[in-house]
């Protein structure tokens, strides 16, 4: 069975500044995917970034960056230029790529908060 | 629908209730997945459905809980004998086919007094 742990349950950063947000899992899987998840007030789950665990690159998207530690198991979320939009909480998952599911295993979460 | 659309959004009922929360996953998408968020904690798997067919029912925490996919699209999760700690928001997720992103609608909330 797959865990993922966050053990940060709150944050919280300033405007324009750049926030880091952990993530440790553990699999005996080799082949799989990780994600970060983020959940405003409206309750609806929206993908971030996503990292395939065989590439060895870092994922990036636009403002969102990964730290992706396959050893180590630590799969964290750097966040640049924060903006008051980012408030929300982000959840951490794990998707192993064999089998017929698909199936995420969510992380408890953290609680970020942007202040102007 | 453009998205994953959830019904109703809230859903108040009495302990040993009967309770249908409804799933419209994107059109053509055919793996549709329940979860189930508690206060305070990330969402956990119930059900996945590939088609009509339920692959994998391993998270549903009792004979109470059911779903259905008849048509390979809506699918309804039912609860039967509602108790307090069946209190929580029920996310569906809909993805193209397996490994490929999911997405999510915005949840029921059921609260259970």
């Amino acid at each position: 069975a797959q865990t993922v742990t966050q053990s940060q349950p709150e944050m919280s950063v300033q405007e324009a500044e750049t926030v880091t947000l952990s993530c440790t899992y553990d699999t005996s899987e080799n082949n799989y995917y990780l994600f970060w998840y983020k959940q405003p007030p409206s309750r609806q789950m929206i993908l971030v970034i996503r990292q395939e665990a065989y590439k060895q690159q870092n994922a990036t998207e636009n403002r969102f960056s990964v730290n992706f530690q396959k050893a180590a198991k630590s799969f964290s979320l750097k966040i640049s230029d924060s903006q008051l939009g980012d408030t929300a909480m982000y959840f951490c998952a794990f998707m192993k790529l064999a089998g017929a599911n698909s199936k995420l295993t969510f992380g408890k979460g953290i609680t970020l908060s942007v202040r102007p | 629908g453009a998205g994953v659309s959830q019904t109703p959004s809230n859903k108040v009922t009495e302990k040993g209730k009967y309770v249908e929360l409804r799933c419209d996953p994107i059109s053509g998408h055919t793996a549709l997945y329940w979860y189930r968020q508690s206060l305070g904690q990330g969402p956990e798997f119930l059900i996945y459905f590939q088609g009509t067919g339920a692959a994998d029912d391993s998270g549903l925490p009792n004979d109470r809980f059911f779903a259905v996919r008849p048509e390979g699209s809506v699918s309804t999760l039912k609860i039967q004998r509602t108790e307090r700690g069946d209190s929580a928001v029920y996310l569906c997720a809909s993805s193209l086919d397996q490994n490929t992103e999911a997405f999510f609608g915005q949840g029921t909330r059921l609260t259970v007094v």
